[in-house]
This record gives structure tokens, C-alpha cells and sequence, in this order.
């Protein structure tokens, strides 16, 4: 089964300041990567995803995440954090091979993220 | 845009109770699943459901949860005979595709409480 880390349950930062969440995962084989974020008594919505190409993709409300095969990461990040980003932040994964669960995702714990003013 | 609707959003229930928990994916979509959130914990699988039939199913979803599409909207999670243990978030989702890179668009979850 696949294993997902973030690193760092709670992150703040300042308004305007730079977004960094963590995210690693355990595969040899690069997963399917998504970020989900949720808001106070909301459900989990897709900020991005990475399937293949481009290893830079870019999300909703100015997020963006690489993904590094040599590193087994894909980090979250925003250059500009504002108040409404305050929320918890999923990392998930799923795997490519044919034989694992169509829409089984794999989720790490979250990062509640504070945005002070 | 299209949402997955649950309800209800906070269900109180006493121990032994049966419990039904109610979705309505995205009515293009195909492909529906139960997730639940333990306080604390890793959002995880319960059940992935396609064609009137389960996909698959983790290793918590036993003999007491079954899933069932009684009409062409609804999808529902029912628990027979419910633990404290049971008690969580239960998120629904659906998705368009059977592409496993296809994104799980998710409901706001159903906060039960077991007493």
C-alpha cells in the first residue's frame, strides 16, 4: 500500500509570505498526485493534480506543486499566502498499475496552515 | 459548478443503532466512493463502487457497512449495528471517469457521533 507523509501538521506563516507544505510519498513506481484542501465545515476540494508532462503544475487560488521523482516529493507551495488560505491541507495519492483500486486514494494527514496578519 | 451533496451533515446515534448515510454525487458521474476521517487520523477508503456493484473494499468495511444505489441519484452508506469506534467524518465522492488519474470531486462529509 502506498504511504503518504507530510511533513509538519500545523504550519503559519505571515500574510504574504511564502507557502511551503510537504508532501512525500513511498512508491518506487511515481503515483498519480493530487492536493486537496479543506475549509471549516467543508468538504475536500481538488487544489491540483499530477498525472503526467509538465512536472510543475499549477492549481486554483495561486497554488502550485512539483513533482520530483528523485526526491519523492511533491510540495505544495504558494509565493503570496492571504487570510483566506487558512485551511487544512491534504496531500493524496493513487497508484498507475492496472491491478490497484480505480479511485482508491491514499491520503497523508494534513497541515492545518494560520495565516497571521 | 456540480456538487456532491450529503446528508445529513451531523448524525447522533446511540451504540447497536442502524444508521443510513446519504450522498448524491454529480449526476454524470459514474463512479462513487465512501472515505471516512477518524478525529486525528489519515483520511481513508472504505468502499468504491461502479455499475450497481462494489469495486473494491478496504479492510474496514465488513459484514456491518453496505452501499447501496437505490434510485438514479442516491447513494447511500448504511451502518447495521453501530461501535463508538465508528465514530468519524464520512466523506462521499464521485468521479466522471475510471481514469486513475481522474480527481474525486468530494462532499462536505456527515459528522457521526456514536454514543
Amino acid at each position: 500500500a502506498q504511504s503518504v507523509t507530510q511533513l509538519g501538521s500545523h504550519v503559519s506563516v505571515s500574510e504574504g509570505a511564502l507557502v511551503l507544505l510537504r508532501c512525500n510519498y513511498s512508491s518506487s513506481v511515481p503515483p498519480y498526485l493530487f492536493w486537496y484542501v479543506q475549509y471549516p465545515n467543508q468538504g475536500l476540494q481538488l487544489l491540483l493534480k499530477y498525472t503526467t508532462g509538465a512536472t510543475l503544475v499549477k492549481g486554483i487560488n495561486g497554488f502550485e506543486a512539483e513533482f520530483k521523482k528523485s526526491e519523492t516529493s511533491f510540495h505544495l507551495t504558494k509565493p503570496s499566502a492571504h487570510m483566506s488560505d487558512a485551511a487544512e491541507y491534504f496531500c493524496a495519492v493513487s497508484d498507475r498499475y492496472s491491478g490497484s483500486t480505480l479511485g482508491r486514494l491514499y491520503f497523508g494527514r494534513g497541515t492545518q496552515l494560520t495565516v497571521w496578519p | 459548478e456540480p456538487e456532491v451533496t450529503q446528508t445529513p451533515s451531523h448524525q447522533v446515534t446511540q451504540m447497536g443503532q442502524e444508521v443510513i448515510l446519504r450522498c448524491v454525487p454529480i449526476s454524470n458521474h459514474l463512479y462513487f466512493y465512501w472515505y471516512r476521517q477518524i478525529l486525528g487520523q489519515k483520511v481513508e477508503f472504505l468502499v468504491s463502487f461502479y455499475n450497481n456493484e462494489i469495486s473494491e473494499k478496504s479492510e474496514i468495511f465488513d459484514d456491518q457497512f453496505s452501499v447501496e444505489r437505490p434510485d438514479g441519484s442516491n447513494f447511500t452508506l448504511k451502518i447495521r449495528s453501530t461501535k463508538l469506534e465508528d465514530s468519524a467524518m464520512y466523506f462521499c465522492a464521485s468521479s466522471e471517469t475510471s481514469g486513475r488519474g481522474s480527481p474525486l470531486h468530494f462532499g462536505n462529509g456527515t459528522r457521526l457521533t456514536v454514543t
